[in-house]
């Protein structure tokens, strides 16, 4: 079957850094996605990696390992209204998203 | 990116009832999507609404319960049928936009929906 696999909950502090894992199992690969949603909102898109490597965008950089079914999304200088949850999905060989369970990320004074 | 609208925002409903849910697109799109979304957890896709054909439903989701319309490319609604608490959540439509490589997906606001 397919698989997301990330983080239920981590928590940081305001102006740190913060790296939320997500690994994979999916059939086929067209890319991997990161959203963000804060509660109560939809989710709005941050990121997308389909080559191995790393994609920075401002404090937010996403990297992706293919072989390894891996990805990270790295958050710098935290800031309070980065609390939200994070959500990686990855696009199968149907271009169907397939999303994880979601990272909620509590940001500290 | 897309502006995505949906109605309503948020109902309260009885157990028994049916609810319809808009989504309105600013741009026509051949393909509209919608999930689930229960507490704490992650999106679940429903089915994928196709402008002039059946729409296409996931593994667990079945046309009698959530029956979808797809008049033209820039509107959909979904119909949650004979709702039961269990039916509680937020109802998202979503289309992807791509843009060169990237088919990423834009959502609409969401629809809270609670089932007494």
């Amino acid at each position: 079957g397919q698989n997301i696999d990330q983080p239920t909950e981590m928590t940081a502090t305001e102006g740190a850094i913060v790296q939320i894992n997500c690994t994979y199992q999916t059939s086929g690969f067209n890319g991997l996605f990161w959203y963000q949603q804060h509660a109560g909102e939809a989710p709005t898109f941050l990121s997308y990696n389909v080559l191995d490597g790393l994609e920075e965008k401002g404090r937010f950089s996403s990297f992706l390992s293919r072989s390894k079914g891996y990805s990270y999304l790295l958050l710098k200088e935290l800031q309070m209204k980065d609390s939200a949850s994070y959500l990686c999905a990855v696009m199968d060989s149907n271009y169907q998203l397939i999303w994880g369970a979601g990272t909620k990320l509590i940001i500290k004074p | 990116s897309a502006v995505i609208s949906q109605k309503p925002s948020r109902d309260i409903c009885q157990r028994g009832t049916s609810l319809t849910i808009q989504c309105q697109v600013d741009s026509q799109v051949t393909m509209m999507f919608w999930y689930r979304q229960q507490p704490g957890q992650s999106l679940t896709l429903i089915a994928t609404a196709n402008q002039g054909s059946e729409a296409t439903y996931e593994s667990g989701f079945v046309i009698d319960k959530f029956p979808i319309s797809r008049p033209n490319l820039t509107f959909s609604t979904l119909t949650v049928s004979n709702m039961s608490p269990e039916d509680s959540s937020i109802y998202l439509c979503s289309v992807p936009r791509g843009a060169g490589d990237i088919n990423e997906q834009f959502f609409g606001p969401g629809t809270r929906l609670t089932v007494l």
